[in-house]
């Protein structure tokens, strides 16, 4: 079974500081890791993922996360907060071989002060 | 066109009522998922059509039964609705392709409130 866990359900940073929003994942099998963003009133949208090759990848809107798989991590970093980063957060995962069966995280939200 | 459209965005139904979620997209995506999310929770996936057959059930009460009348719609239909599950429903799709390919996008989803 696979799952993940993000530490600190709200992550509060002022505007144009280092965004870092933490997760861990436990899987039996290699795993594939996404980030997806969920704006007030919006459905999810994928922000990066991770499946194989580069451990670094970099997504939409700045962000950025890394595999580490010693460490079971897959943390997401922006090196300066906007605005617009507002949002909840949630990390995910899925076997891979299992296509799209996303297991979710219990989400992060980021606020930031102006 | 990028969208996965649902309506209505907004239902509130009575422990009695019928009612019907619509999900649409033109995407060509051959999978669509509707997924159940509580008020400051993840999402929870709920059924998945690939190929316009459903292929999981994550043991969902029958009073919530789906339907997928062509590649392009999803509908969840609503019946003797209890007021826990009042929640967040989010429709998504993707190609159906290598494991690691897909991407799901998503619906805005329709706040269902059952009184």
């Amino acid at each position: 079974a696979q799952s993940v866990t993000q530490l600190g359900s709200h992550v509060s940073v002022s505007e144009g500081a280092l965004v870092l929003l933490r997760c861990n994942y436990s899987s039996s099998v290699p795993p594939y890791l996404f980030w997806y963003v969920q704006y007030p009133n919006q459905g999810l949208q994928l922000l990066l993922k991770y499946t194989t090759g580069a451990t670094l990848v970099k997504g939409i809107n700045g962000f950025e996360a890394e595999f580490k798989k010693s460490e079971t991590s897959f943390h997401l970093t922006k090196p300066s907060a906007h605005m617009s980063d507002a949002a909840e957060y949630f990390c995910a995962v899925s076997p891979n071989n299992a296509g799209n069966m996303l297991t979710f995280g219990g989400g992060t939200r980021l606020m930031v002060k102006p | 066109d990028t969208e996965v459209t649902q309506t209505p965005k907004h239902l509130v139904m009575g422990m009695t009522n019928k009612k019907s979620l619509k999900c649409e997209q033109h995407m060509g995506h051959r999978a669509m998922y509707w997924y159940k999310q509580k008020a400051k929770k993840p999402p929870e996936l709920m059924f998945v059509y690939s190929y316009e057959k459903l292929s999981i059930n994550e043991s969902v009460p029958s009073r919530f039964s789906p339907e997928c009348p062509n590649s392009s719609l999803l509908n969840l239909h609503l019946h003797a609705l209890q007021p826990e599950d009042s929640a967040l429903y989010l429709c998504a799709s993707s190609q159906v392709g290598a494991p690691g390919d897909e991407k799901l996008f998503f619906g805005s989803g329709t706040q269902l409130s059952v009184l």
